[in-house]
């Protein structure tokens, strides 16, 4: 089993929807990345969390530390949010060292 | 302030030779980690270096070796390549402790 796990692996949704995507983790961590790539390959780091919730214009993410859970959430979904979206833990001891990977939700925001 | 800087973007080698990637981080930091994107195995880990040293290292075979400068600056190099060595190379600089910040990769395809 993953020690990261994320659902959906594929999404596809209209314009203007309401986008959820989860990840599960089962080890203990310090933080926790959700990154975004488009195709050409560059990553961005859109939020990193060890707690609560963060908020960035459309984009919200939460973390349950006690359900080693969190969710990503895209309010007002628009076709250049189409990507693929990645979850990753840093173990505790810090560093971008050994971050572990999530296999990745591919979304299409369709018009 | 710039970001990440990969170089080169994209490379192409023949099995058997060998290959240097370089990765310039965002000024100010001192740590550098680099990771191997493959469709089959997505995200992995290869090592990290916080000023000069090694600090953690993944599961790759010795033909993968990095170094990093006095200026931060890092390279990987990759020996006697294979066909399976065909990926996207990233790498990402933080202060040290768990954040991460992404260049726009390189990749590489062995022939």
């Amino acid at each position: 089993k993953n020690e990261v796990e994320q659902s959906p692996q594929n999404l596809t949704a209209q314009e203007g929807e309401f986008i959820t995507i989860n990840c599960s983790y089962s080890v203990g961590i310090s933080a926790l990345h959700w990154l975004q790539q488009h195709p050409g390959g560059g990553i961005v780091s859109l939020f990193m969390l060890s707690s609560g919730k963060k908020k960035h214009g459309r984009l919200i993410a939460t973390i349950n530390i006690q359900e080693k859970h969190s969710s990503l959430h895209i309010t007002a979904s628009h076709p250049r949010d189409s990507a693929v979206y990645i979850c990753a833990v840093s173990r505790p001891g810090g560093g971008a060292d050994g971050l572990t990977f999530g296999k990745g939700t591919h979304l299409i925001i369709q018009p | 302030k710039a970001g990440v800087t990969q170089t080169p973007r994209y490379l192409i080698k023949t099995r058997g030779q060998q290959v240097t990637l370089s990765c310039s981080p965002i000024s100010g930091h001192r740590s550098v980690s680099w990771y191997q994107q493959t469709p089959g195995q997505g995200l992995q880990f290869l090592f990290e270096y916080f000023s000069e040293t090694q600090r953690n290292k993944g599961n790759f075979p010795g033909r993968f070796s990095g170094r990093q400068f006095s200026n931060s600056r890092s390279e990987m190099n990759v020996s006697t390549l294979e066909l399976g060595d065909s990926a996207l190379y990233l790498c990402a600089s933080g202060r040290g402790g768990a954040e991460a910040f992404f260049g726009q990769g390189t990749r590489l395809t062995v022939v």
